[in-house]
């Protein structure tokens, strides 16, 4: 069964960059057929997804968070990453990564989830 | 972007009895060259993920209760909990994934009566 589990810094000051990876197991990111998401719930808020990578490295993130977000793969050690730079308050949300197995049919939705990580903003 | 809106916000509904959550989304995600309808449901409890309950609007997930059924095309879709357990007591997400940006309902809290 394919797992997920992000780590990465849980406090980030105003206007720093928030850094986190995913760490994929029991699977490989290279397998083929699916994307490597993000998405974030602030505190008792909705969802709010962020962006995809696929393991060749195509990305495409939300126009939402003008530009403020890079991702990158990790083939190696199995595992992607987020990048948010500039964060304010209305940053800090649980941050899940997920997996959607698109195959051929654009199927994102997302199937398999990390168990998230608090990531709050504040000096 | 496609917005997605959900009603009720919360519902209250007593054990065993039906439980139904409505989502729209602003224009259609159905796909014509498919026939499918790019819609997936997600069930939240609290300090967990969510969990895929539902996609294409109407398959359910390998493992899910057959009390959980999705219903509905183009833009009106519909989660039914046949006959409500304890356990079914979450938040429910919808969420579209006919385009880019990939976005979700407001959410739908289930409590029991």
């Amino acid at each position: 069964q394919l797992q997920l589990q992000e780590s990465g810094s849980g406090l980030v000051k105003p206007s720093q960059t928030l850094s986190l990876t995913c760490a994929v197991s029991n699977g490989s990111i290279s397998s083929g057929g699916s994307s490597w998401n993000w998405i974030r719930q602030p505190p008792g808020k909705g969802l709010e997804w962020l962006g995809y990578i696929y393991e060749s490295g195509t990305t495409y993130d939300n126009p939402s968070l003008q530009s403020r977000v890079t991702m990158s793969v990790d083939r190696s050690k199995n595992q992607f990453s987020l990048k948010l730079s500039s964060v304010t308050a209305a940053d800090t949300a649980v941050y899940y990564c997920a997996r959607a197995f698109e195959n051929l049919e654009a199927a994102r939705y997302f199937d398999v989830w990390g168990q998230g990580i608090l990531v709050t903003v504040s000096s | 972007d496609i917005v997605m809106t959900q009603s009720p916000e919360s519902l209250t509904v007593s054990l065993g009895e039906r439980a139904t959550i409505n989502c729209k989304s602003s224009q259609s995600v159905f796909y014509s060259s498919t026939n499918k309808n790019f819609l997936a449901w997600y069930q939240q409890k609290p300090g967990q993920p969510p969990k895929v309950l539902i996609y294409w609007a109407t398959t359910r997930e390998s493992g899910v209760p057959d009390r959980f059924s999705g219903s509905g095309s183009g833009t009106d879709f519909t989660l039914t909990i046949s006959s409500l357990q304890a356990e079914d007591v979450a938040l429910y997400y919808c969420q579209q994934y006919y385009t880019v940006p990939l976005t979700f309902g407001g959410g739908t809290k289930v409590e029991i009566k």
